[in-house]
C-alpha cells in the first residue's frame, strides 16, 4: 500500500533563506508524486508532479522538487524563501487505484 | 484556462438537515474525485467516478451519496448531518485517471 509521511508539521525559514520540506513515501510501485500547496482559506494547488521522467521536478513559483528512489524521498525545496510562500504543503502518492494519499500536510511560515 | 467549479463555496446547515454538493469538472475530464478535509487534517478520498460510474470508494459514510451526470458534474448528497461532517469538501477531476486538478472546496458548517 502507498503511503506518505512528511517531516515536521511546521516549518519557519526567514525570508530569502532556503526552503526545504521533506517527504518520504512507501510505494509497491513506481509511483507517481505530487506536492500540492494550501493557501490560507483556499483550495489544493497543484506546485509540480513526478511522473517517472525526469527526477528533478520543477514546479510553479520557484519549486522544484527532486524524486531518489534510493532514499524514497521527494523532498521540496526553493533557494530563497518569500513572504508569499507562506502556506500549507502537501506532499501526495497516487496509489494503485488511482486515488490520491497526502501526507499530514507541513505549515510553512516565513519570518521577516 | 478553465479550473473545478464547486458550488456552494459556503454552506450552513443544522444536525440532521441534508445538503447537496456540487462539482463541474474541467471540460474533457470524465474522472471525478471527493475529498473530505477536516480542520486541521490532511485531506481524505471519500469516491470517485469514471465515465459516470462509481470507480472507487474510499471513507464515505453510509449517510453519504454521490453520482456523476452525463455533462460528468458531480454531485455529492449528505443526509442525517453530524456535528462532525463540518469540513471543507474538495472535488477534483483529470483526464481518465492522470493528473488530479482541484477545485475550491466548499466549507460545510454543521450546528
Amino acid at each position: 500500500a502507498q503511503s506518505v509521511t512528511q517531516l515536521g508539521s511546521h516549518v519557519s525559514v526567514s525570508e530569502g533563506a532556503l526552503v526545504l520540506l521533506r517527504c518520504n513515501y512507501s510505494s509497491s510501485v513506481p509511483p507517481y508524486l505530487f506536492w500540492y500547496v494550501q493557501y490560507p482559506n483556499q483550495g489544493l494547488q497543484l506546485l509540480l508532479k513526478y511522473t517517472s521522467a525526469a527526477t528533478l521536478v520543477k514546479g510553479i513559483n520557484g519549486f522544484e522538487a527532486e524524486f531518489k528512489k534510493s532514499e524514497t524521498s521527494f523532498h521540496l525545496t526553493k533557494p530563497s524563501a518569500h513572504m508569499s510562500d507562506a502556506a500549507e504543503y502537501f506532499c501526495a502518492v497516487t496509489s494503485e487505484d488511482d486515488k490520491i494519499i497526502f501526507g499530514k500536510g507541513t505549515r510553512l511560515h516565513i519570518l521577516p | 484556462a478553465a479550473g473545478v467549479i464547486q458550488s456552494p463555496r459556503h454552506l450552513i446547515k443544522e444536525k440532521r438537515e441534508t445538503a447537496t454538493l456540487k462539482c463541474y469538472p474541467i471540460p474533457r475530464h470524465d474522472t471525478v474525485y471527493w475529498y473530505q478535509q477536516g480542520p486541521g487534517q490532511d485531506p481524505q478520498f471519500l469516491i470517485s467516478f469514471y465515465e459516470k460510474m462509481q470507480s472507487d470508494k474510499g471513507s464515505i459514510p453510509d449517510r453519504f451519496s454521490a453520482q456523476q451526470f452525463s455533462d460528468y458534474h458531480s454531485e455529492l448528497n449528505m443526509s442525517s448531518l453530524e456535528l462532525g461532517d463540518s469540513a471543507l469538501y474538495f472535488c477534483a477531476s483529470s483526464p481518465s485517471f492522470s493528473t488530479q486538478y482541484f477545485g475550491p472546496g466548499t466549507r460545510l458548517l454543521v450546528l
